[in-house]
């Protein structure tokens, strides 16, 4: 079975600040992991994904996700958070070998507080 | 513009009343998906759709009804809903969901109010 989780309901942080929000995932072979953003009263937006090669992925608005196999982990990070980087943001998985939809995280608000 | 189109944007209706989200794409995907984000929430899905056919329906009570009448459009149909389905309905699209490297491209959503 695939599972995601993301262990932070609300993250803040200081404009210009650096950003981490987190996610864990289980499944039975290998994973495929995407980030995507919700702004208010919008659906969810593509951010980056991991597929294969380097663990680093680099994605849209200056964000970036280490995939990490030994912990099952897929943290999204931004060095220098911005106030319109507030938004709800969600890791999803997908079971390259076993599953056939993506299953998503509870989400995680961030605020970036000016 | 993702390229997913959803409408109406926001829908208040009341118990007794039919009505129908529409959901279009003009990406060339091959499947389609509803996706039920309540408050406080995880996203549930709801139903999927591959080359037009229903491939997974996740207990989904029959007051919900899906109908994809081709690759591109999506609807759910509503009738006798009751006030705990108010939520955002997402629609989203996919390449051949058999190759896992394609993500979703969701719609803006359907504000759903039921009084």
């Amino acid at each position: 079975a695939q599972s995601v989780a993301q262990p932070e309901d609300q993250v803040n942080v200081a404009e210009g600040n650096p950003l981490t929000v987190k996610c864990t995932y289980s499944v039975s072979g290998n994973p495929y992991l995407f980030w995507y953003v919700q702004y208010p009263n919008r659906g969810l937006q593509f951010l980056l994904k991991y597929i294969t090669g380097d663990n680093l992925v680099k994605g849209s608005y200056g964000f970036e996700a280490e995939f990490n196999k030994s912990q099952t982990s897929f943290h999204l990070k931004k060095p220098s958070a911005l106030v319109s980087d507030s938004a709800l943001y969600f890791c999803a998985v997908r079971d390259l070998d076993y599953g056939q939809n993506f299953v998503f995280g509870p989400g995680t608000r961030l605020s970036v507080l000016p | 513009e993702t390229g997913v189109t959803q409408t109406p944007r926001h829908l208040v209706m009341g118990m007794t009343n039919k009505k129908s989200l529409k959901c279009e794409q003009h990406l060339g995907h091959n499947a389609m998906y509803w996706y039920k984000q309540s408050a406080k929430k995880p996203l549930e899905l709801m139903f999927v759709y591959n080359f037009k056919e229903q491939t997974e329906n996740n207990s989904v009570p029959s007051r919900f009804s899906p109908e994809c009448p081709n690759s591109s459009h999506l609807f759910l149909h509503l009738h006798t809903l009751q006030p705990e389905d108010s939520a955002l309905y997402l629609c989203a699209s996919s390449q051949d969901p058999g190759q896992g490297g394609y993500g979703y491209t969701f719609g803006s959503g359907t504000r759903l109010t039921v009084v």
